[in-house]
């Protein structure tokens, strides 16, 4: 079984409609992070959680919330959708402390905002 | 301007072929820098990381940085068609709560 899932995998959405992407992990670690990724930009971070009670803005958070039910549960809201949040988004986690430690991504999400 | 840039190819290469991968970036600050490969419909997987400047090998990878020139590179000895992938630079200053990744060169390694 995969260490980090994403669901959906897949979601069409229309304009304004809330829609909530969700990672869950099995690797125990307490870091977790979402981002985007659109072409030609790499992944760009949205959001970061160090632990089930920190979270931080990412480069890019503006229309999005997050949410850390546990340690090994974040979500990713889009509150309101628009057309220039259709992209590919990913879910990672590290574990905590050292500058050095690996993020494991997910599988990723295609978002589609019509 | 990005604070990294990475030509996003595609790169078309023969098996056997070295092949050259670069990012330039402008943050002085950055200390750390990665490699991560992502083939299609994946997740991005690390390959390797670097501290500061040197070369660091690991097998047939290679990674370089050069922080006077803000520079780094990743070469790929004796390609192989599973190399085929996009290759995404990253890099962070000391306290590594972000990484700060280019845009992505996709390679392709013909048989």
């Amino acid at each position: 079984d995969a260490d980090v899932t994403q669901t959906p995998r897949n979601r069409i959405t229309k304009t304004g409609k809330r829609i909530m992407l969700e990672c869950s992990q099995t690797k125990g670690h307490d870091r977790m992070y979402w981002y985007r990724q659109d072409p030609g930009l790499g992944l760009r971070l949205i959001y970061y959680s160090f632990d089930v009670k920190d979270i931080n803005k990412g480069e890019i958070s503006d229309g999005y919330s997050v949410s850390r039910q546990a340690q090994a549960k974040f979500s990713l809201s889009l509150e309101s959708a628009i057309p220039n949040q259709t992209a590919l988004y990913f879910c990672a986690t590290s574990a905590n402390g050292r500058v050095t430690d690996t993020q494991y991504f997910g599988p990723g999400t295609r978002l589609t905002v019509l | 301007q990005k604070e990294v840039e990475q030509d996003p190819g595609p790169l078309s290469v023969p098996e056997g072929a070295i092949v050259s991968l670069n990012c330039t970036y402008s943050n002085s600050a950055f200390q750390y820098f990665m490699w991560y490969r992502q083939y299609s419909r994946k997740g991005p997987e690390l390959l390797m990381y670097t501290y500061s400047s040197g070369n660091k090998e690991d097998g047939r990878f290679t990674a370089q940085v050069d922080k006077s020139s803000k520079y780094i590179s990743l070469f790929i000895r004796d390609s192989q068609p599973s190399d085929s992938a996009t290759y995404l630079c990253a890099m962070t200053n000391n306290a590594g709560n972000m990484l700060t990744f280019g845009g992505g060169t996709r390679l392709m390694v013909k048989p």
